[in-house]
């Protein structure tokens, strides 16, 4: 079974609009870390935002919100205010664990997401 | 913030020879990154885990004698492609933690590596 799911191979949003990239996980341990991650046409993968199982809030860094519905096991990202530059792939990915230091750091990560930002 | 430097960030060599990659952490140490693949338009596989002074661990279905993994210092991890052949053409891409501050629970990537065997 796959532990990430990213459902939209493709997505397109008009410039200044907000856009939901969907994303969900199963894990049995209770204990885990979800993780979002953008990569442009240059190939490095930037990281945006990072939610903890046991956070209580929401993450949100800037115009990044992550939607963490824990009991539906998804961890959708919400970009709003979309910009030309937003236009890249999006990786979901997940740690599994609570040890976040040597080989507990792995990630899984999803078949990612095409975002493209139209004028 | 903390760097990882990869390098080449692009190589293209003939079949049967060997390629090394270099990751390096640039402000912290690394007892442990990783190695990733990533074919195009696909998401990024983990290959192994890095250890300093002692041996890789590998995700199943990679060769180890193909994908030769050295860890000798704290700052410093080395990925070479024994024999390549072009079917290992792809994009190479590493990872630490720096695990200070707000960044504690990220990984940071390099920039990744293009490998084209011809």
């Amino acid at each position: 079974a796959q532990k990430i799911t990213q459902t939209q191979p493709g997505m397109f949003v008009q410039e200044k609009e907000a856009v939901t990239l969907d994303c969900t996980y199963d894990t049995s341990d209770p204990s885990y870390g979800l993780f979002w991650y953008k990569q442009p046409s240059s190939g490095e993968m930037i990281f945006l935002i990072y939610q903890g199982s046991y956070d209580q809030q929401n993450a949100t860094e800037g115009r990044y919100s992550l939607n963490f519905q824990k009991a539906r096991k998804s961890a959708n990202l919400v970009i709003s205010a979309s910009q030309l530059g937003d236009s890249a792939m999006y990786f979901c990915a997940m740690r599994e664990g609570g040890k976040v230091t040597g080989g507990g750091n792995k990630l899984t990560f999803g078949t990612g997401t095409q975002l493209k930002v139209e004028l | 913030g903390a760097v990882v430097s990869q390098h080449p960030s692009r190589v293209i060599c003939k079949s049967g020879t060997s390629v090394k990659i270099e990751c390096r952490s640039l402000d912290f140490q690394a007892t442990t990154m990783f190695w990733y693949r990533q074919f195009p338009k696909q998401s990024l596989m983990l290959m192994a885990t890095s250890n300093e002074g002692s041996k890789a661990t590998y995700e199943q279905g990679v060769e180890k004698d193909k994908f030769l993994i050295n860890h000798a210092s704290l700052t410093l991890s080395t990925l070479t492609v024994t024999s390549a052949h072009p079917e290992d053409s792809s994009f190479y891409i590493c990872s630490a933690n720096p695990g200070r501050g707000s960044g504690a629970n990220v990984l940071t990537f390099g920039a990744g590596s293009r490998l084209t065997v011809l």
